[in-house]
């Protein structure tokens, strides 16, 4: 059974700082892993996704990833008010021989304080 | 490019009515996912296909719950009958297998209110 865990929050920072998000995932032979924006009464809006060990950035998002700990984790720099949002963490089993489902966590509340 | 367009927006309805809910994927995707969105349960998958097959309905609650998928461009998943505890927000969302590992794409949802 493939579980997605996640802080519920919320999690407040301030305007300018760096907002971490963390993520652990039970099945060790999950492959891809997305983070996606929620937006309350709007639709998942995938920001990052990772698949090898070590980080990712793109813009003010870096996503970091550690199979061994089945650890991953977002990092937002220089948090905006527009930030403010749930933000889910999604694994997917993809061996290669065709896509899967994503299992969600619960998300956490993000709250970026001006 | 148009995203994943899904029908309707919201819908209320009355215990043991039929629902029928709508999604076209984006053009050219082979992968199309439906997920249901509760409060107490989060975002789950309910069933997804590949080239209009279905592969996994293992997530589908019930035997009142149904989907289809005669094209490529258009999907539909049914409750019937509706109950209550069916209210929740459901997504479509579709990816593009040859792509970096399986990014999937949501729709707007549709709002399922059971009366």
């Amino acid at each position: 059974q493939k579980e997605v865990e996640q802080n519920s929050g919320p999690l407040s920072v301030p305007e300018g700082a760096i907002a971490s998000l963390n993520c652990t995932y039970s099945d060790r032979v999950s492959q891809s892993f997305f983070w996606y924006r929620q937006y309350s009464g709007k639709s998942p809006e995938l920001i990052m996704s990772i698949y090898s060990n070590g980080d990712k950035e793109d813009g003010r998002f870096t996503a970091q990833l550690n199979k061994a700990s089945q650890y991953v984790s977002l990092l937002i720099r220089d948090s905006q008010p527009s930030d403010s949002a749930t933000y889910l963490c999604a694994v997917n089993l993809y061996s290669g021989g065709g896509a899967d489902g994503l299992t969600f966590g619960k998300g956490t509340h993000l709250i970026i304080q001006p | 490019d148009a995203g994943v367009i899904q029908s309707p927006r919201h819908e209320v309805t009355e215990m043991g009515q039929e629902v029928t809910l709508r999604c076209k994927p984006i053009s050219g995707h082979d992968y199309l996912f439906w997920y249901r969105q509760t409060m107490m349960r989060g975002l789950e998958l309910l069933i997804y296909f590949n080239n209009n097959v279905p592969i996994d309905d293992s997530g589908m609650p019930e035997d009142r719950f149904s989907a289809k998928m005669p094209n490529a461009s258009f999907s539909t998943l049914k409750i019937q009958p509706s109950e209550p505890r069916d209210s929740a927000v459901y997504f479509c969302a579709s990816s593009l297998e040859r792509t970096s590992y399986n990014e999937q794409f949501f729709g707007p949802g549709t709002r399922l209110t059971v009366l």
